[in-house]
């Protein structure tokens, strides 16, 4: 178990450019979460799965984003027309849960975006 | 609205001594609450968590306590070593509309002199 990976770990894009993020979870997990922070805050939720099906969404998320997990592995951001607000850390984690229950995700180092 | 807030960003303790983070929470929904520290250039990692059906956990040096009626839990890290120098986020979850995803605070970056 390498614990979950994300590529690429820096990504410097001009605005206006699209960009795509991959995440590896932690292969028996079935739950995983996109997260988003910039300095000083905590991590802010954008959206989770279980296994394949994308089961919610932050409000605070623009159209210009879109999450895959296409066969309940890895899963992929996507930002297009990128602002520059939209520079930050991207985290994703995984976590192992059913029905009703939670545990503790485990993150991955994450992707750092920068938008010129 | 913040609903998991760590009023103080920055913590500072000598080795030996106790650390205590602190975090407050609005939403009376939760039931699930859990404490990750960070260092610089790595995702969060789990260190404990604790139900809402106590108000104490344990795991070595680091308990965590949780007073439901003032929607408050906090960290209490004994004895404080180096090594435990690393930003501290509380986060909480809860079971709507799905189980699973957690609201974090802006972390307490605690620093331990040796």
């Amino acid at each position: 178990d390498t614990g979950v990976s994300q590529n690429p770990r820096h990504k410097i894009t001009k605005r206006g450019q699209n960009v795509t993020f991959r995440c590896d979870p932690i292969s028996e997990h079935n739950r995983l979460y996109w997260y988003r922070q910039t300095l000083g805050q905590g991590p802010e939720f954008l959206t989770y799965f279980q296994n394949e099906a994308q089961l919610e969404k932050s409000r605070l998320l623009s159209d210009r984003f879109s999450a895959e997990r296409p066969k309940g592995s890895f899963s992929t951001l996507e930002i297009q027309r990128t602002e520059q607000g939209d520079s930050a850390m991207y985290l994703c984690a995984s976590s192992l849960d059913y029905g009703g229950s939670y545990n503790e995700q485990f993150f991955g180092p994450g992707t750092r975006l920068t938008v010129l | 609205d913040q609903q998991v807030k760590q009023n103080s960003p920055s913590l500072s303790v000598q080795e030996g001594r106790i650390s205590i983070l602190n975090c407050d929470y609005t939403n009376s929904m939760f039931d699930y609450f859990l404490w990750y520290k960070k260092y610089p250039a790595e995702g969060p990692t789990f260190l404990i968590s604790i139900s809402s059906i106590k108000d104490k956990n344990e795991d070595g040096r680091f308990t965590v306590f949780l007073n439901k009626s003032a929607k408050h839990l906090s960290l209490h890290i004994v004895p404080s070593q180096p090594g435990d120098s690393a930003v501290y986020f509380c986060a909480a979850s809860g079971n709507f509309p799905n189980a699973g995803k957690s609201t974090f605070g802006d972390g307490t970056t605690l620093t331990v002199k040796p």
